[in-house]
């Protein structure tokens, strides 16, 4: 299984900041990646497919990077309703896997 | 507007069988390019991948489970099932059913989810 770690586990900010989020995958998954917010009691929403392509009807502050083995999640400017858990998971082979994910506070 | 909705949270002996179904709504399951599929996450862990239906009906199941998971559909109903016989606490997760997409490009995404269910494997 291809394992995919995110860094960092957990993250505190402020609105209006930059943030950035990371994510390692075990081999080469050139840019099957996709990013996903968790809120708690809330369906999974996805960000981001393709490493880079942003999923219609999510706000354009958020954006997608990377390529092989590394990637990133950039929020431009922190809102209130993006406090939330963030993961990446890999569509290059099953079974899909995901990062343990990022908790933004 | 898609919606999917697992069946109620559950309660499991250890050994017992997890049955879940997912109902979908504002799309029929029949479709077609979609495919259905479950994730689990345990307390504290990350996202688990237990397996896929096609709309070709072909199934894929991660190894890890493959003996003691099966996925249907039930065109008829807009539904989709998930069992997993011979539970044990390690079973014990947050219970997602899915929709897969496939942009354009060839990108495989998951871009409709349920709320989830709870099922705890507990003697």
């Amino acid at each position: 299984d291809i394992l995919m770690t995110q860094s960092p586990s957990s993250l505190s900010a402020s609105i209006g900041d930059r943030v950035t989020i990371t994510c390692r995958a075990s081999q080469t998954i050139n840019t099957y990646l996709n990013w996903y917010q968790h809120k708690v009691g809330k369906a999974p929403k996805v960000l981001i497919y393709g490493a880079s392509f942003l999923q219609s009807g999510v706000p354009s502050r958020f954006s997608g990077s990377g390529s092989g083995t590394d990637f990133t999640l950039t929020i431009s400017s922190l809102q209130p309703e993006d406090f939330a858990t963030y993961s990446c998971q890999q569509s290059y082979s099953t079974p899909y896997t995901f990062g343990q994910g990022t908790r933004l506070e | 507007q898609v919606q999917l909705q697992e069946s109620g949270s559950q309660l499991l002996k250890p050994s017992q069988t997890l049955s879940l179904t997912c109902a979908v709504s504002g799309v029929s399951i029949d479709g077609g390019a979609y495919s259905w599929s479950w994730f689990r996450q345990p307390p504290g862990q990350a996202l688990e991948y237990i397996g896929n239906i096609y709309d070709s009906g072909i199934t894929d199941y991660n190894p890890s489970l493959r003996s003691r998971v099966t996925i249907a559909v039930d065109k008829s109903k807009d539904q989709f099932s998930l069992v997993l016989t011979s539970v044990r606490a390690a079973d014990t997760a947050l219970y997602y059913c899915t929709r897969g997409a496939q942009s354009i490009s060839g990108y495989s995404f998951f871009d409709h989810w349920g709320q989830g269910a709870l099922v705890t494997v507990s003697s």
